[in-house]
């Protein structure tokens, strides 16, 4: 298994910009999810998806579009990039597994984007 | 609100020292509580993962515990080596849904000096 993959590794845009961040997983996993990364802020979680065709936001959606059609892929847009987004993304992917508790995190590894 | 707190910021110890990274939340209602390790540049591994009902997890040298009614989570370190030098974050999951939901810390910084 490939496990969680991400594309680019790392962008750099313009301010109004738009792009799209690949993530996909080999896993048959549920459960994807967007967080960025940003220094002393720890990692936040900007959308989330719980099966194709379902989504939800996170602590952190505006700026950000997500979609579902697959189990193994979930993108993320930036519709009109702007500085305030410098950071560093990871897509992350879970079973289901309610009632257990046991939904051990895998995580991509990360896409660097500037927006200048 | 749950907020997660990761004190110290940073830690430099010599190899061989046995060390402790502290974790602490705000809110005790909580369904599993996750250590990560990040290496600079690179994504997080899952190191440990402590159910709401359970006291610890062990793998390796690593020791895990949680104590849901003080909201505290300790990550212990045995016989540290330079490899061990990384980023450790830990992340609680506070949703029923089980939606992967985490809320993370801002991390530890660990050193370990050869």
């Amino acid at each position: 298994n490939a496990g969680v993959t991400q594309t680019p590794k790392f962008q750099v845009l313009k301010t109004g910009q738009s792009m799209t961040l690949q993530c996909a997983q080999d896993m048959n996993h549920e459960y994807m999810s967007w967080y960025r990364q940003d220094p002393g802020m720890g990692l936040r979680l900007i959308h989330y998806s719980v099966g194709a065709g379902i989504t939800d936001q996170g602590e952190v959606p505006n700026g950000y579009n997500v979609s579902r059609s697959t189990t193994e892929d979930f993108p993320l847009r930036l519709l009109s990039a702007a500085p305030s987004q410098t950071s560093v993304y990871f897509c992350a992917s879970s079973y289901s597994s309610l009632g257990t508790g046991a939904n051990t995190q895998y995580f991509g590894p990360g896409t660097r984007l500037t927006v200048l | 609100k749950q907020e997660v707190t990761q004190i110290p910021a940073a830690l430099s110890v010599p190899e061989g020292e046995n060390l402790v990274l502290n974790c602490s939340f705000t809110d005790s209602a909580i369904y599993n509580l996750q250590w990560f390790r990040q290496d600079p540049g690179k994504g997080l591994t899952s190191l440990l993962l402590i159910q709401s009902s359970q006291r610890e997890q062990t793998s390796g040298r690593l020791n895990a515990s949680l104590d849901k009614s003080s909201g505290r989570s300790t990550l212990y370190i045995a016989a540290s080596q330079p490899g061990d030098s990384a980023t450790y974050l830990c992340a609680v999951r506070t949703d029923s849904s089980n939606t992967g939901k985490l809320i993370f810390g801002q991390g530890t910084t660990l050193q370990v000096k050869p």
